[in-house]
């Protein structure tokens, strides 16, 4: 299995610009999480979905961000228009058994965005 | 506010020694608690967990130690080798409510074992 794959793996962009993640969770997964690293914050949940289904976007810092899973194999995260505080890392997981009972999340290698 | 806290953003240990990483947290209905692993331009990885009906749990090298009333855990790495020098993340969860099991991280303690 390739694992999750995320693009691109870095994004260099200006501000007010569109900048859209996206990623392929591993096969038969149908949780997917999106989380943002920063030195101040750590990891942070962003939002997740199961079954293409947003269940928890609570960390979705503005109304900027907007994320989308149109099929089991695809998700994006867009950010209109960026800011140089969204400047960080951002990563996809997936995992296939209930967040509240699966240990693992498999990661992908993430996305390192800055914005100018 | 961050519900997990990880207050060593480094720690450095010689090759051979015990690793100690610790990690508090301020929601007392945590009832899940996991270390996560990262190495440089890789995603994290899943390490070690246990549940809050426990107050260790081992697997090989490492170790998880829970003191509920302290609201604190610890990961202990012994012996430490050069290929544990990572980034070490602490989470938690609550297995059951509103929060459907999501995971609260701490920022990350960067391990570096050296020769």
């Amino acid at each position: 299995d390739a694992g999750v794959i995320q693009s691109p793996r870095h994004e260099v962009t200006e501000m007010g610009q569109e900048v859209t993640l996206r990623c392929k969770p591993i096969s038969g997964h149908d949780y997917l999480f999106w989380y943002r690293q920063t030195m101040m914050r750590g990891l942070e949940l962003l939002i997740y979905f199961n079954n293409n289904v947003p269940i928890d976007d609570s960390g979705m810092p503005e109304d900027r961000f907007s994320a989308k899973m149109p099929n089991a194999s695809f998700s994006t995260l867009k950010i209109q228009p960026s800011e140089p505080r969204d400047s960080a890392v951002y990563f996809c997981a997936s995992t296939g058994r209930d967040p509240r009972d699966a240990n693992e999340q498999f990661f992908g290698p993430g996305t390192r965005l800055t914005v100018l | 506010d961050q519900q997990v806290k990880q207050n060593s953003p480094s720690l450095s240990v010689q090759e051979g020694r015990i690793s100690i990483l610790n990690c508090d947290y301020t929601n007392s209905m945590f009832d899940y608690f996991l270390w996560y692993k990262k190495y440089p331009a890789e995603g994290p990885t899943f390490l070690i967990s246990i549940s809050s009906i426990k107050d260790k749990n081992e697997d090989g090298r490492f170790t998880v130690f829970l003191n509920k009333s302290a609201k604190h855990l610890s990961l202990h790495i012994v012996p430490s080798q050069p290929g544990d020098s990572a980034v070490y993340f602490c989470a938690a969860k609550l297995r059951r409510g509103s929060t459907l099991g999501r995971l609260y991280f701490g920022r990350g303690t960067q391990l570096t074992v050296w020769p």
